[in-house]
């Protein structure tokens, strides 16, 4: 069975904080992708990647960069954490139709 | 850009009674969108409920239903009787079938059944 996970599950960090976030496959997906789900509002593609060295940028990349150092692993970073990034954040991968999600992180900026 | 809309937010039936959420979308491609339903129930990560990858065709899943209605551009979720145990929040999305294959989503409707 596909498999996503996330870690960690939970974080609180203070602005101006570095925050990694990873995320770990075993599909063997080529594709990956962050997004972020807020209140009212559906996923948003924030970066996502083709494959090991490969990182490219979704609709709202700013304040965020990524990281994709083996076909397994993909990292969301925040260089710079700001309480405007406060939200749940997905991982999936993907084959050409069908993406897998991991179970999200909760992060929470003060 | 391509998009999704979901005009409810959330939504609250009895037990056994039946269901329909709505989804509309636009999409940008000269082709058709690949077309999905995606479910999160408490706690959990989203989980695909359906899909459907052709025009015209039916996706169907633990009792729900949704056609790919291409002239209406729409993929309403329906579903017979539903029970407690499918409250949690369904995201109707879309991805163009070339390029990122990103998704592109609703706002997501929010299902409490009452028993």
């Amino acid at each position: 069975e596909a498999a996503v996970t996330q870690s960690p599950r939970n974080k609180v960090a203070v602005t101006g904080g570095k925050v990694t976030l990873s995320c770990n496959q075993t599909n063997n997906h080529n594709n990956m992708y962050w997004y972020r789900q807020d209140t009212g509002h559906g996923l948003r593609l924030i970066h996502y990647s083709y494959g090991a060295g490969s990182t490219e940028k979704g609709d709202i990349p700013d304040g965020y960069k990524a990281s994709r150092p083996s076909q397994e692993n993909f990292s969301l970073i925040l260089e710079l954490a700001t309480p405007s990034q406060t939200s749940v954040y997905f991982c999936a991968s993907g084959d050409q139709d069908t993406q897998y999600f991991g179970p999200g992180t909760r992060l929470l900026v003060l | 850009g391509d998009s999704v809309t979901q005009t409810e937010g959330q939504v609250t039936v009895s037990e056994s009674k039946s269901l329909i959420i709505n989804c509309t979308y636009s999409a940008t491609s000269i082709g058709y969108p690949n077309l999905f339903w995606y479910v999160r129930y408490p706690g959990e990560g989203l989980q695909l409920l359906l899909k459907v990858i052709t025009a015209g065709q039916k996706g169907s899943s633990r009792g729900f239903e949704a056609t790919y209605n291409k002239e209406a551009t729409s993929f309403h979720l329906q579903k017979a009787s539903v029970q407690e145990s499918d409250s949690a929040v369904y995201y109707c999305a879309l991805s163009e079938p070339s390029g990122s294959w990103q998704l592109i989503f609703g706002s997501g409707t929010q299902l409490t059944v009452m028993p």
